[in-house]
């Protein structure tokens, strides 16, 4: 139950995208189609912001998108926005668990 | 309007114990397996514990196996923290959260309502 690995920070200009990305192992994100990503503002509870690797809830801008390659995953944040700046946190269904990341700092330049 | 809120946190002495409970409302309660999740301050999320729609599945984090026990009553619509022998490092802030899921005992892949927390200090 290792969390997985994810860039302490990323930074980006407005208007401009960012990538972060979520590594694993194959017991859980490469072993399933079920990486999420949340997004916490300070003092905040954790809002979900893709699903299913590249589903967006309803409601959640489509400036955010999901991908996997292998056992790893990524969320672009294209059009970059200061309403962005969060901490971001991948996670992954496992067999007996489910497993964070542990989370980027996005910072809006 | 869906809602998760928890209470029953404090704090506590090393080895002590103490008990989360989590108030659900705007939702069919026993349609969802529910989680805990929590945070040390200033630190990242870490899952916890989960349990499946009726109580006859559990699973347990192996940092926390054996000394806490996810419970839910459906009739009170409430999910439970026993948490037991408890050490600095439990120390956090604990989230109830809501596992989407199509149908009962859909797979328990992502959380789609949080709740606001309540923190646990562990500290002689």
């Amino acid at each position: 139950q290792s969390a997985l690995t994810q860039p302490a920070s990323v930074s980006g200009s407005p208007g401009q995208s960012i990538t972060i990305s979520c590594t694993g192992t194959s017991s859980d994100v490469g072993g399933y189609n079920y990486v999420s990503w949340y997004q916490q503002h300070p003092g905040k509870a954790p809002k979900v912001m893709i699903y299913d690797v590249s589903k967006r809830p309803s409601g959640v801008s489509n400036r955010f998108s999901g991908s996997k390659s292998g056992n790893t995953a990524s969320l672009t944040i294209s059009g970059l926005q200061a309403e962005d700046e969060a901490d971001y946190y991948c996670s992954s269904y496992t067999s007996s668990s489910n497993v964070f990341g542990t989370g980027t700092k996005v910072t809006v330049l | 309007e869906v809602q998760l809120v928890e209470s029953g946190g404090g704090v506590v002495r090393p080895g002590g114990s103490l008990r989360l409970s989590c108030a659900a409302s705007g939702f069919t309660f026993d349609d969802y397996a529910l989680s805990w999740v929590r945070q040390a301050p200033g630190k990242g999320l870490e899952w916890v514990c989960g349990i499946n729609w009726n109580g006859g599945g559990t699973r347990y984090a192996d940092s926390v196996r054996g000394r806490f026990t996810i419970s839910r009553d459906n009739a009170k619509k409430s999910l439970y923290l026993q948490m037991n022998s408890l050490r600095a490092e439990d120390t956090a802030f604990y989230h109830c959260a809501r596992y989407y899921g199509d149908y009962p005992g859909d797979t328990e892949r992502y959380f789609d309502y949080w709740g606001q927390g309540a923190l646990v200090t562990v500290s002689s």
